[in-house]
């Protein structure tokens, strides 16, 4: 089975630039989640969805990162206009929740990350 | 709050030494716990869970048991390999899953 499927792995842009994130969650979870990497700050929630609803965004850095999810099998996050202390890491990871509202299995799926560097 | 604590890597071994790495928790009653791993280059997989209390996870050879009365979790391995190198990370949920900083892991030969 296909696990999370990230995109792109690697992306190098300027600064101002959009970019725009996207993740396939595993099929059948109803849970999905953005999180940020680097070696200062470590891993960061950045929003989670439940049934395609957002659930929590209060770990969104600011107004210039959004996320939607129109549909079970896809997400985007997008960062406009971008700077280069966005560069990090961007996970997203799936579960399949057993209660609303929460990763109440604790068991998240990974995808492989997106690098981004924003000269 | 609900938070989770590790000790500060790196954390440097040969191979087929002892490993434990430190988690201490705080957080209302008594959440499920867990450690997930994260290889170089990779996302972060699950590695073992323990949902109450004097339970004890295991898996690949690490075990950790939930301890209540000390609000720990501790990772540990009796023989460490090179290709355990990696980044380990304790966590509880609560809600959400909530993770501790991570400590970086590296297997000499």
């Amino acid at each position: 089975d296909a696990g999370v499927i990230q995109s792109p792995r690697h992306e190098v842009t300027e600064m101002g630039q959009e970019v725009t994130l996207r993740c396939k969650p595993i099929s059948g979870h109803n849970s999905l989640f953005w999180y940020r990497q680097t070696m200062m700050r470590g891993l960061e929630l950045l929003i989670y969805f439940n049934n395609n609803v957002p659930i929590d965004d209060s770990g969104m850095p600011e107004d210039r990162f959004s996320a939607k999810m129109p549909n079970a099998s896809f997400s985007t996050l997008k960062i406009q206009p971008s700077e280069p202390r966005d560069s990090a890491v961007y996970f997203c990871a799936s579960s399949l929740a057993l209660l609303a509202g929460g990763p109440d299995t604790g068991e998240l799926f990974f995808g492989e990350g997106s690098r981004l560097t924003v000269l | 709050g609900n938070s989770v604590t590790q000790m500060e890597g790196p954390v440097t071994l040969s191979e087929e030494a002892f490993l434990t790495i430190n988690c201490t928790y705080t957080a209302t009653g008594y959440p499920s716990l867990f450690w997930y791993v994260q290889y170089p280059g990779e996302g972060l997989q699950l590695l073992l869970k323990a949902t109450k209390a004097d339970d004890k996870g295991s898996n690949k050879g690490f075990e950790a048991t939930y301890r209540k009365e000390t609000t720990s979790f501790h990772l540990e391995k009796g023989s460490v390999q090179v290709s355990d190198s990696a980044v380990y990370f304790c966590a509880l949920v609560r809600g959400k899953l909530i993770f501790g900083q991570g400590t970086e892991l590296s297997v000499k030969p």
